[in-house]
């Protein structure tokens, strides 16, 4: 079963234009939620993140928003640029013991046409 | 800035024999250290997760017979991938804990003939 999912697998937007990808998630208890950009042949870099005790994150061109209550996050990437094609992955986690582990998604692959 | 470097980019190895990846973190401590398998489909694996002083605690369908870790300071650790087979192909990450946040290096992708 996987506790944390994407949408959509794959999304392409215009240069300029706002990429929105999803993220949902099963366990009530995590509390934090990363976002990693990966580029091919590279591992992935932690883009942005966000706790549970906020409802929205931004930073520069990328925002996530955060709602508790559906277990939803969304990560926006406005004014995107052809740089930002990559896949991100979507990770969560919680406080203790099993729970500590980083949960990823599947990914979402960006591809932005110029 | 937390870097992490990772020790071999790339390696070839004939089926059954041993290669050993290396993972270091530059400019600070990581606090414990995370060894992933990316698949092809990149998927991510969790292998091991290895605390300074602690025991190396393994995840499901991995074992220290098959992939034995060394964790011997705050900035560094290497994994060995024994007597690999296709199966053991993909991208092999090291994330380093610091503050509360993973930090990855490049990878170190294996491919076995």
């Amino acid at each position: 079963q996987q506790q944390v999912r994407q949408s959509p697998q794959s999304l392409t937007v215009w240069e300029g234009e706002t990429a929105i990808l999803n993220c949902s998630y099963e366990d009530s208890t995590f509390n934090y939620f990363p976002w990693y950009q990966q580029f091919p042949g590279e591992g992935p870099a932690l883009l942005i993140s966000i706790s549970s005790v906020s409802d929205k994150k931004e930073d520069g061109r990328f925002t996530i928003f955060f709602n508790k209550r559906e277990k939803k996050l969304s990560l926006h990437i406005t004014d995107s640029q052809p740089g930002d094609s990559a896949t991100y992955f979507c990770a969560a986690r919680g406080n203790v013991g099993d729970n500590s582990k980083l949960i990823w998604g599947l990914g979402t692959s960006l591809v932005v046409n110029p | 800035g937390a870097l992490v470097y990772q020790y071999p980019r790339r390696t070839i190895c004939k089926s059954g024999t041993s290669m050993r990846m290396e993972c270091q973190a530059v400019g600070f401590q990581a606090t414990s250290v995370a060894w992933y398998r990316q698949s092809p489909q990149k998927t991510f694996e969790l292998i091991a997760l290895s605390t300074v002083n602690s025991a190396i605690k393994y995840e499901q369908n991995f074992t220290q017979e098959k992939f034995p870790i060394s964790h011997p300071n705050l900035s560094f650790s290497s994994m060995t991938v024994l007597n690999a087979y296709l199966e053991d192909r993909g991208l092999y990450l090291c994330g380093a804990r610091w503050q509360n946040t993973l930090y990855f290096g490049a990878g170190t992708r294996l491919s076995v003939l």
